[in-house]
């Protein structure tokens, strides 16, 4: 079945610093999508991904989906302590009826 | 606009009972997404509903659980017979459509 992989499971940075991230599929997307979990919260939507190649920004924040629609990486500008959590990509493959497959996550911790 | 609302946020249950999860999706939603998740672990889809309809129920062991979306009232997810395996946080999420997942605050079932 279609995995998504994110690697590693755990990132710790110094406040300021810049941080990238990345999310890999084994099978084609037709868009990917972007959440962050906070400690002891839920889910919440960041951002989707559909076309090849796009580029989205939220304030820091950076989205890239790859060229082949396989890879989606997220880049984070001088880090805050405000960005803690754990962010999650999830791929939807060509044709899959909606069903989202989630990455294990990045949980990112920063030290002020 | 109320967001997607679940009942009950913690719930016990003693190996062998049985737990109803409940998800009352956001106003005009009519796709809703049951996942699973594990301590430091990604969300596990388990089933996806429609109105009145499963659409996808791959993730969903096929004993002892089910779910459902009725015409009225909210969506059901249901573990009969619950061993310790059982023990996680269950969340809902609802969509109006293929897009974006609105997630709800999840319960935290925990079976002794």
């Amino acid at each position: 079945g279609q995995q998504v992989m994110q690697i590693p499971q755990y990132q710790h940075v110094q406040e300021g610093e810049d941080f990238t991230t990345y999310c890999n599929s084994s099978t084609t997307l037709s868009n990917i999508q972007w959440y962050k979990q906070r400690p002891g919260g839920h889910p919440v939507f960041l951002i989707q991904l559909v076309k090849s190649g796009e580029v989205k920004k939220q304030k820091r924040l950076t989205f890239q989906f790859g060229e082949a629609k396989k890879n989606s990486s997220l880049h984070i500008t001088a880090t805050q302590t405000t960005d803690v959590g754990t962010y999650f990509c999830a791929g939807e493959p060509t044709g899959a009826n909606s069903k989202l497959t989630f990455g294990k996550g990045i949980t990112l911790s920063v030290r002020p | 606009n109320a967001g997607v609302m679940q009942n009950p946020r913690h719930l016990v249950r003693r190996r062998g009972q049985e737990a109803r999860l409940r998800c009352s999706p956001m106003k005009g939603h009519s796709h809703v997404y049951w996942y699973r998740q594990l301590p430091e672990e990604g969300l596990k889809f388990m089933v996806y509903l429609q109105k009145e309809n499963i659409i996808d129920e791959s993730g969903m062991p096929k004993e002892r659980f089910s779910a459902e979306f009725p015409k009225e009232g909210p969506s059901i997810l249901r573990i009969q017979q619950v061993v310790r395996g059982d023990s996680a946080a269950y969340f809902c999420a609802s969509s109006p459509a293929a897009y974006e997942q609105y997630f709800g605050p999840g319960t935290r079932l925990t079976v002794t």
